[in-house]
Protein backbone atom coordinates (compact mmCIF):
# COMPACT_ATOMS: atom_id res chain seq x y z
CA UNK A 1 0.00 0.00 0.00
CA UNK A 2 1.05 3.58 -0.47
CA UNK A 3 2.92 5.14 2.11
CA UNK A 4 2.70 8.64 3.27
CA UNK A 5 2.89 11.52 0.83
CA UNK A 6 4.26 14.77 1.72
CA UNK A 7 4.69 17.53 -1.06
CA UNK A 8 6.53 19.43 -1.80
CA UNK A 9 9.70 17.87 -1.16
CA UNK A 10 11.64 20.92 -1.05
CA UNK A 11 10.79 24.36 -0.96
CA UNK A 12 12.62 27.62 -0.72
CA UNK A 13 10.48 31.11 0.53
CA UNK A 14 11.57 34.27 1.38
CA UNK A 15 11.30 35.70 5.14
CA UNK A 16 7.56 37.13 5.72
CA UNK A 17 6.02 35.04 3.49
CA UNK A 18 3.53 32.28 4.28
CA UNK A 19 3.97 28.31 3.19
CA UNK A 20 1.30 25.28 3.24
CA UNK A 21 2.22 21.84 3.54
CA UNK A 22 0.72 19.11 3.23
CA UNK A 23 0.26 15.50 4.06
CA UNK A 24 -1.37 12.54 2.38
CA UNK A 25 -2.15 9.58 5.03
CA UNK A 26 -2.10 5.78 4.45
CA UNK A 27 -5.12 5.03 2.70
CA UNK A 28 -7.41 4.67 5.95
CA UNK A 29 -5.44 6.30 9.11
CA UNK A 30 -7.48 9.11 10.32
CA UNK A 31 -4.22 10.62 12.59
CA UNK A 32 -2.24 12.50 11.23
CA UNK A 33 0.70 14.80 13.14
CA UNK A 34 3.03 16.91 12.57
CA UNK A 35 6.69 17.54 13.33
CA UNK A 36 9.33 20.14 13.48
CA UNK A 37 13.19 18.39 12.82
CA UNK A 38 16.15 20.69 13.03
CA UNK A 39 19.82 19.10 13.42
CA UNK A 40 20.84 18.09 16.47
CA UNK A 41 16.99 19.38 17.90
CA UNK A 42 15.59 15.83 17.43
CA UNK A 43 11.67 16.12 16.54
CA UNK A 44 9.45 18.41 17.95
CA UNK A 45 5.68 18.27 17.83
CA UNK A 46 3.75 20.55 16.15
CA UNK A 47 -0.32 18.84 16.50
CA UNK A 48 -2.12 16.22 15.57
CA UNK A 49 -5.53 15.74 14.08
CA UNK A 50 -7.54 12.80 13.79
CA UNK A 51 -11.40 13.11 12.27
CA UNK A 52 -11.01 16.74 11.22
CA UNK A 53 -10.30 17.59 15.14
CA UNK A 54 -7.14 18.47 16.15
CA UNK A 55 -6.38 16.39 18.89
CA UNK A 56 -2.98 17.58 20.45
CA UNK A 57 -0.62 20.84 20.22
CA UNK A 58 3.03 21.37 20.65
CA UNK A 59 4.52 24.49 21.86
CA UNK A 60 4.74 26.46 18.60
CA UNK A 61 3.83 30.11 18.25
CA UNK A 62 0.34 30.49 16.33
CA UNK A 63 2.28 31.48 13.03
CA UNK A 64 2.10 27.63 12.98
CA UNK A 65 -1.55 25.85 11.99
CA UNK A 66 -2.98 22.91 10.44
CA UNK A 67 -6.41 20.84 9.47
CA UNK A 68 -6.92 18.14 8.68
CA UNK A 69 -9.66 17.14 5.32
CA UNK A 70 -12.85 14.79 5.56
CA UNK A 71 -10.34 12.23 3.29
CA UNK A 72 -7.60 12.57 6.30
CA UNK A 73 -5.43 14.84 3.99
CA UNK A 74 -3.40 17.28 6.08
CA UNK A 75 -2.32 20.78 5.15
CA UNK A 76 0.01 22.64 7.60
CA UNK A 77 0.48 26.49 6.96
CA UNK A 78 3.25 28.81 8.41
CA UNK A 79 2.34 32.28 8.58
CA UNK A 80 5.01 35.14 8.49
CA UNK A 81 7.90 33.12 7.52
CA UNK A 82 11.25 33.69 9.69
CA UNK A 83 14.77 32.44 8.98
CA UNK A 84 14.83 30.01 12.33
CA UNK A 85 11.55 28.10 10.25
CA UNK A 86 14.13 26.37 8.08
CA UNK A 87 13.61 22.58 8.76
CA UNK A 88 12.04 19.31 7.60
CA UNK A 89 8.61 19.02 8.51
CA UNK A 90 7.94 15.56 8.74
CA UNK A 91 4.61 14.39 8.72
CA UNK A 92 2.98 11.04 10.33
CA UNK A 93 -0.17 8.85 10.20
CA UNK A 94 -1.50 6.53 12.52
CA UNK A 95 -4.74 4.57 12.50
CA UNK A 96 -5.90 6.35 15.78
CA UNK A 97 -2.51 6.74 17.81
CA UNK A 98 0.53 5.68 19.76
CA UNK A 99 -0.24 1.78 20.05
CA UNK A 100 -0.93 1.62 16.31
CA UNK A 101 2.30 3.00 15.33
CA UNK A 102 3.01 5.80 12.96
CA UNK A 103 4.40 5.82 9.53
CA UNK A 104 6.24 8.80 8.69
CA UNK A 105 6.63 10.34 5.45
CA UNK A 106 10.12 11.72 3.84
CA UNK A 107 9.33 15.48 5.13
CA UNK A 108 9.26 18.52 3.11
CA UNK A 109 12.84 20.91 3.52
CA UNK A 110 11.80 24.18 4.07
CA UNK A 111 14.48 26.58 3.60
CA UNK A 112 13.99 30.47 4.37
CA UNK A 113 16.05 32.86 3.08
CA UNK B 1 9.93 21.90 23.90
CA UNK B 2 10.45 18.85 26.14
CA UNK B 3 13.35 16.47 25.29
CA UNK B 4 14.23 13.12 26.53
CA UNK B 5 18.30 12.69 27.31
CA UNK B 6 19.54 10.78 24.45
CA UNK B 7 23.28 9.52 24.64
CA UNK B 8 25.85 9.30 23.10
CA UNK B 9 25.30 12.23 20.26
CA UNK B 10 27.46 10.29 17.71
CA UNK B 11 29.42 7.16 17.56
CA UNK B 12 32.13 5.76 15.32
CA UNK B 13 32.16 2.14 15.58
CA UNK B 14 34.01 -0.70 13.00
CA UNK B 15 31.60 -2.95 11.18
CA UNK B 16 31.04 -6.20 13.07
CA UNK B 17 30.92 -3.97 16.61
CA UNK B 18 28.14 -4.12 18.98
CA UNK B 19 26.53 -0.70 20.00
CA UNK B 20 24.66 0.53 22.48
CA UNK B 21 22.84 3.63 22.88
CA UNK B 22 20.31 5.46 25.72
CA UNK B 23 17.74 7.39 26.71
CA UNK B 24 16.53 8.84 29.99
CA UNK B 25 14.05 11.49 31.52
CA UNK B 26 13.53 12.99 34.65
CA UNK B 27 9.70 11.93 33.98
CA UNK B 28 8.33 8.52 34.49
CA UNK B 29 7.08 7.68 30.31
CA UNK B 30 4.49 4.68 29.62
CA UNK B 31 5.86 3.78 26.30
CA UNK B 32 9.13 4.17 24.24
CA UNK B 33 9.93 3.75 21.12
CA UNK B 34 13.12 3.62 19.01
CA UNK B 35 13.45 4.95 15.81
CA UNK B 36 15.97 5.42 13.00
CA UNK B 37 16.42 8.20 10.49
CA UNK B 38 18.33 7.94 7.13
CA UNK B 39 19.45 10.42 5.21
CA UNK B 40 16.62 12.01 3.33
CA UNK B 41 13.47 9.95 5.05
CA UNK B 42 11.47 10.14 7.94
CA UNK B 43 11.82 8.34 11.04
CA UNK B 44 11.47 4.53 10.52
CA UNK B 45 9.65 2.24 13.91
CA UNK B 46 12.28 -0.33 14.59
CA UNK B 47 11.21 -1.56 18.50
CA UNK B 48 8.31 -0.49 20.42
CA UNK B 49 7.93 -0.91 24.36
CA UNK B 50 5.32 -0.89 26.70
CA UNK B 51 5.54 -2.33 29.73
CA UNK B 52 8.69 -1.97 32.36
CA UNK B 53 11.36 -4.21 32.33
CA UNK B 54 10.26 -5.74 28.77
CA UNK B 55 13.15 -6.31 26.58
CA UNK B 56 12.22 -6.54 22.79
CA UNK B 57 14.27 -8.06 19.84
CA UNK B 58 13.91 -6.86 15.96
CA UNK B 59 16.90 -8.97 14.57
CA UNK B 60 20.15 -7.64 15.71
CA UNK B 61 18.81 -4.78 17.35
CA UNK B 62 17.42 -5.19 21.44
CA UNK B 63 15.65 -2.72 23.22
CA UNK B 64 14.81 -2.45 27.23
CA UNK B 65 11.86 -0.40 28.93
CA UNK B 66 13.90 0.51 31.97
CA UNK B 67 12.36 -0.95 35.48
CA UNK B 68 12.23 2.46 36.85
CA UNK B 69 10.33 3.55 33.59
CA UNK B 70 12.50 6.59 33.27
CA UNK B 71 14.77 4.91 30.59
CA UNK B 72 15.47 2.99 27.88
CA UNK B 73 18.03 1.22 25.79
CA UNK B 74 18.93 0.63 22.73
CA UNK B 75 21.90 -2.65 21.30
CA UNK B 76 22.82 -3.34 17.95
CA UNK B 77 24.59 -6.35 17.78
CA UNK B 78 27.65 -7.11 14.96
CA UNK B 79 27.11 -3.75 13.29
CA UNK B 80 27.15 -3.89 9.29
CA UNK B 81 27.22 -0.71 6.79
CA UNK B 82 23.63 -0.28 6.57
CA UNK B 83 22.87 0.30 10.23
CA UNK B 84 24.65 3.80 9.67
CA UNK B 85 21.99 6.52 10.46
CA UNK B 86 20.17 8.94 13.10
CA UNK B 87 18.60 6.43 16.02
CA UNK B 88 15.97 8.13 17.85
CA UNK B 89 14.34 7.51 21.28
CA UNK B 90 10.63 8.68 21.87
CA UNK B 91 8.78 8.44 24.67
CA UNK B 92 5.23 9.32 25.67
CA UNK B 93 4.56 10.20 29.47
CA UNK B 94 1.31 8.92 31.74
CA UNK B 95 -0.34 12.32 31.61
CA UNK B 96 0.39 14.12 28.36
CA UNK B 97 -0.56 12.19 25.26
CA UNK B 98 2.26 13.29 22.55
CA UNK B 99 5.38 12.09 21.86
CA UNK B 100 8.59 13.43 23.36
CA UNK B 101 11.90 12.91 21.40
CA UNK B 102 15.77 12.80 21.97
CA UNK B 103 18.02 14.49 20.12
CA UNK B 104 19.17 11.69 18.22
CA UNK B 105 22.22 8.87 17.73
CA UNK B 106 23.98 9.44 14.89
CA UNK B 107 26.10 6.64 14.01
CA UNK B 108 29.13 6.73 11.78
CA UNK B 109 30.85 3.13 11.08
CA UNK B 110 34.70 3.54 10.60
CA UNK B 111 36.13 2.62 6.87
Amino acid sequence: KAGVTQTPRYLIKTRGQQVTLSCSPISGHRSVSWYQQTPGQGLQFLFEYFSETQRNKGNFPGRFSGRQFSNSRSEMNVSTLELGDSALYLCASSLGGLRYGYTFGSGTRLTVV
Amino acid sequence: GQQLNQSPQSMFIQEGEDVSMNCTSSSIFNTWLWYKQDPGEGPVLLIALYKAGELTSNGRLTAQFGITRKDSFLNISASIPSDVGIYFCAGQMDSNYQLIWGAGTKLIIKP
